[in-house]
């Protein structure tokens, strides 16, 4: 099946900083999703993005599906963005089974 | 606020026992999806329902069966719990099968 790596696997900032965080597939997906996991366990969305650029406030997020990658980016780091982010996509094909990374764990301090 | 309703959101209960989780997906939403998170396993997919038939099945366990309800909500059902089955289930929701996935805020199952 599809693999997820997501890197790194713990990042710690600054509040301020900027930060990448990566997601590489091992196969070609037609969509491809963000989520933040906060401290309190909420899982919530932040990006879906097949392919190209979106932009949500200090967030942005770039797939490029030809290269098998996505990268989120975080600006101006806050503690708020600390918890867990995850990058998930389908497990074949238009799958609706998602198959979550192990997750990129970002610790924000003041 | 997702819009997708889980209840209980925290559960503790004894090896042997059953339990019924329930969610209501987003307004307009047909697709239910069911996740379990453990500390050793991540996020794995267990089963999803659209419109009220089952429409994909993942690594769910034998002791565990879900269904789709006409008014759209789902229920997971999880019986002879062992201690394993401590994690944390999320059921998500989406508009389109194979959509964006919009997920509740999970349900804490711990088994004594």
């Amino acid at each position: 099946g599809i693999q997820v790596e997501q890197s790194p696997p713990d990042l710690i900032l600054q509040e301020g900083a900027n930060s990448t965080l990566r997601c590489n597939f091992s196969d070609s997906v037609n969509n491809l999703q963000w989520f933040h996991q906060n401290p309190w366990g909420q899982l919530i969305n932040l990006f879906y993005i097949p392919s190209g650029t979106k932009q949500n406030g200090r967030l942005s997020a770039t797939t490029v599906a030809t290269e098998r990658y996505s990268l989120l980016y975080i600006s101006s780091s806050q503690t708020t963005d600390s918890g867990v982010y995850f990058c998930a996509v389908p497990a074949q094909g238009g799958s609706e089974k998602l198959v979550f990374g192990k997750g990129t764990k970002l610790t924000v301090n003041p | 606020d997702s819009g997708v309703t889980q209840t209980p959101k925290h559960l503790i209960t004894a090896t042997g026992q059953r339990v019924t989780l329930r969610c209501s997906p987003r307004s307009g939403d047909l697709s239910v999806y069911w996740y379990q998170q453990s500390l050793d396993q991540g996020l794995q997919f267990l089963i999803q329902y659209y419109n009220g038939e089952e429409r994909a099945k993942g690594n769910i366990l034998e002791r565990f069966s879900a269904q789709q309800f006409p008014d759209l909500h789902s229920e997971l059902n999880l019986s002879s719990l062992e201690l394993g089955d401590s994690a944390l289930y999320f059921c998500a929701s989406s508009y389109f099968v194979a959509g964006e996935l919009f997920f509740g805020e999970g349900s804490r199952l711990t088994v004594l």
